[in-house]
């Protein structure tokens, strides 16, 4: 799997978007960016993924640049109850997942 | 639909015991794959099974082991504990395996393991 590099923490104001960086210049071409976040304390949740189109869902949009060397998660809307750590990670297969630190978000009233 | 289920939610040990900690993964899923989560970092891979068989193992002392039985529900077992194996213990469970990744994996809750 290739290594994703992602800033340490990053603050967003409640009601505004937040966009999460990844970058992930190793990344082969049919590995999948992948997207989990984990509030304290519990298992890690599922977002979204992607392999080259931007994706988007009920929780969140995935922008993933044409050179796939790096992808931004956005929240559009965050609420107190995104506050968590997201983790990106590029993966072929679910053999293997390697989480990294990922961001803490903290969404501030 | 019941979700990823893990048991015991808690458990304190003693150093030099044996543990095994059980998760059931969600109805139709065949792939079950154990996570350790030391305090403050990223889950690591331990192991994954996928149809009764190890597909994949993390770096992990043979300490560590793991089954599926056939109703594809997974046993960890860690024997001769350490202060070090104090963890959080996930599991998730997951559609498929090894195939060109197209589907996500769905996280248990986890067992909170203290080694004293």
């Amino acid at each position: 799997d290739a290594k994703t590099t992602q800033p340490t923490s990053m603050d967003c104001a409640e009601g505004r978007a937040a966009n999460l960086p990844c970058n992930h210049s190793t990344i082969s071409g049919n590995e999948y960016v992948y997207w989990y976040r984990q509030i304290h304390s519990q298992g890690p949740q599922y977002i979204i993924h992607g392999l080259k189109n931007n994706e988007t869902n009920e929780m969140a949009s995935l922008i993933i640049t044409e050179d796939r060397k790096s992808s931004t998660l956005i929240l559009p809307h965050a609420t107190l109850r995104d506050t968590a750590v997201y983790y990106c990670i590029a993966l072929y297969n679910n053999n293997d997942m390697r989480f990294g630190a990922g961001t803490r978000l903290t969404v501030k009233p | 639909d019941a979700g990823v289920t893990q048991s015991p939610t808690h458990l304190i040990k003693t150093r030099g015991q044996h543990v095994t900690l059980r998760c059931s993964p969600i109805s139709g899923h065949k792939s079950v794959s154990w996570y350790q989560q030391v305090l403050g970092q990223g889950p690591q891979f331990i192991f994954q099974y996928y149809e009764k068989e190890e597909r994949g193992r993390g770096n992990f002392p043979d300490r560590f082991s793991a089954r599926q039985f056939p109703n594809y529900s997974s046993e960890l077992n860690v024997n001769a504990l350490l202060l070090g194996d104090s963890a959080l213990y996930l599991c998730a469970s997951s559609l498929l395996a090894w195939k060109p990744m197209n589907t996500e994996a769905f996280f248990g809750q986890g067992t909170r393991l203290t080694v004293v």
